[in-house]
């Protein structure tokens, strides 16, 4: 079965500076690896997918993360936070053989930006 | 472009009592899932849909039942409420669903049960 691991449950960190939220997911074949963001009460917003090719992948609002397949990390960056990106944010994986109609999703790390 | 919407935002309901939650997809797009959150367990899948079939099932008792109309609207039932399922119930669609397509979200019913 496929799953997907955030290593940490809350990030804080002062506005301007560079912030990493990391991720780990497990699973016996390929997957595709997505990354949500959550404002409060709103739905889910798509960050950025992995689904082949570069490792690097770049999405809306400065995000990037690099796909580790020896590591089994798709760890998501941005060089510079702003008081907006204060949400909490999802790893997902899905792909797996029998779970191909489905999202796996991390636990969350809330992400706390502060002046 | 209109997005996912999901009807009725709010809901409190009291235990024992059946809801239905309604999601209109994005227009063309055929797979409609759906998921629970709740703080303690997180976002969990509950089931897709694609073609007025249900393609997946999450690990959820069968109080919890859903279908899908040939407009690719989904509805979602959860019958003999308890006060554990009270939780943000959100609802994605996608042009196919699985594989890499990506799934668009709607803003989600806060179902409170009393």
């Amino acid at each position: 079965a496929q799953s997907v691991t955030q290593l940490d449950s809350q990030v804080p960190v002062f506005e301007e500076a560079p912030v990493e939220l990391r991720c780990n997911y497990s699973s016996s074949v390929s997957v595709y690896l997505f990354w949500y963001v959550q404002y409060p009460n709103q739905g889910l917003q798509l960050l950025l997918k992995y689904l082949s090719g570069s490792t690097l992948v770049k999405g809306i609002n400065g995000f990037e993360a690099e796909f580790n397949k020896s590591q089994t990390s798709f760890h998501l960056r941005k060089p510079s936070v702003h008081i907006s990106d204060t949400a909490e944010y999802f790893c997902a994986v899905s792909g797996e053989e029998g779970s191909n109609y489905k999202l796996t999703f991390g636990k969350g790390t809330l992400l706390t930006v502060n002046p | 472009k209109a997005g996912v919407t999901q009807t009725p935002r709010y809901l409190i309901k009291t235990r024992g009592q059946q809801v239905t939650l309604s999601c209109s997809p994005i227009s063309g797009h055929r797979s409609v899932s759906w998921y629970q959150q709740t703080p303690g367990q997180g976002l969990q899948f509950l089931f897709e849909y694609f073609s007025e079939t249900q393609r997946n099932k999450g690990n959820f008792p069968g109080r919890f039942s859903g279908r899908q109309f040939s407009n690719s609207r989904s509805e979602m039932n959860v019958s003999t409420l308890e006060l554990g399922d009270s939780a943000l119930y959100l609802c994605a669609s996608s042009p196919r669903g699985g594989m890499g397509y990506g799934y668009t979200f709607g803003s989600g019913t806060r179902l409170t049960v009393v």
